[in-house]
């Protein structure tokens, strides 16, 4: 079954440091990929996606993720973390015929100051 | 676009209570999802809706759980003799039907079995 992996359940970073959130897919074909983020209380807000073509995907909020096929990945990043961006994230494959979304178990970021 | 809406945020029941959630999805989407989601886990699927058609049920989604689409419109998720293990975010998301993959969430409606 198609399905994906955040392998890191809590990471830590300080502000203006770099981010990157690991993302690993199992599916046969090209895969539709999506990255979510969760605020506390809140709803899931879409980051970015990838359906096809350019490898290197340009999001909101300064977000970028690069599919990488050799690797099965769907690599999350952002250049210098702003403390708003402590919040859950959360990776997802389109499965079930492009009918539903199914869901990585998140990832915890905590942002220091 | 008012966005997805639910209601209520926040719902406390004690055991063997009954509880509805409503979802009131973006206006012109014509699909609807709900999905569950427990402490330190990702959102899980439990079913969606094509117009008012009840297109597909996980197994999450027992007996006790029955979801609606009267009009196309709305709908809800009852839970019936809720336990315990039903303490969850529930959360409703809906699209367009010829749009590619992506969901657009409620802020959810969390429940508490006491």
């Amino acid at each position: 079954a198609q399905s994906v992996t955040q392998p890191d359940i809590h990471i830590t970073v300080s502000e203006g440091a770099s981010l990157e959130l690991r993302c690993n897919y199992s599916y046969g074909a090209t895969p539709y990929l999506f990255w979510y983020v969760q605020s506390p209380g809140q709803g899931l807000q879409l980051l970015l996606k990838y359906f096809s073509g350019d490898t290197l995907v340009q999001g909101i909020k300064g977000f970028e993720a690069e599919f990488k096929r050799s690797q099965s990945s769907f690599n999350l990043r952002k250049p210098s973390v702003h403390w708003s961006d402590a919040a859950e994230y959360f990776c997802a494959v389109l499965t079930g015929g492009g009918n539903k979304l199914t869901f990585g178990t998140g990832t915890q970021l905590k942002v220091e100051l | 676009d008012t966005g997805v809406s639910q209601d209520p945020r926040h719902k406390i029941t004690k055991r063997g209570q009954n509880v509805t959630f409503r979802c009131d999805p973006i206006s012109e989407h014509n699909r609807l999802y709900w999905y569950r989601q427990t402490l330190g886990q990702g959102p899980e699927f439990l079913t969606y809706f094509q117009n008012e058609a009840q297109l597909e049920k996980s197994r999450l989604l027992s007996d006790r759980f029955s979801a609606e689409r009267p009009k196309g419109s709305f709908s809800t998720l009852e839970i019936q003799r809720t336990e315990q293990g039903d303490s969850a975010m529930y959360l409703c998301a809906s699209r367009r039907d010829r749009q590619t993959g992506e969901l657009f969430f409620g802020e959810g409606s969390r429940l508490t079995v006491l």
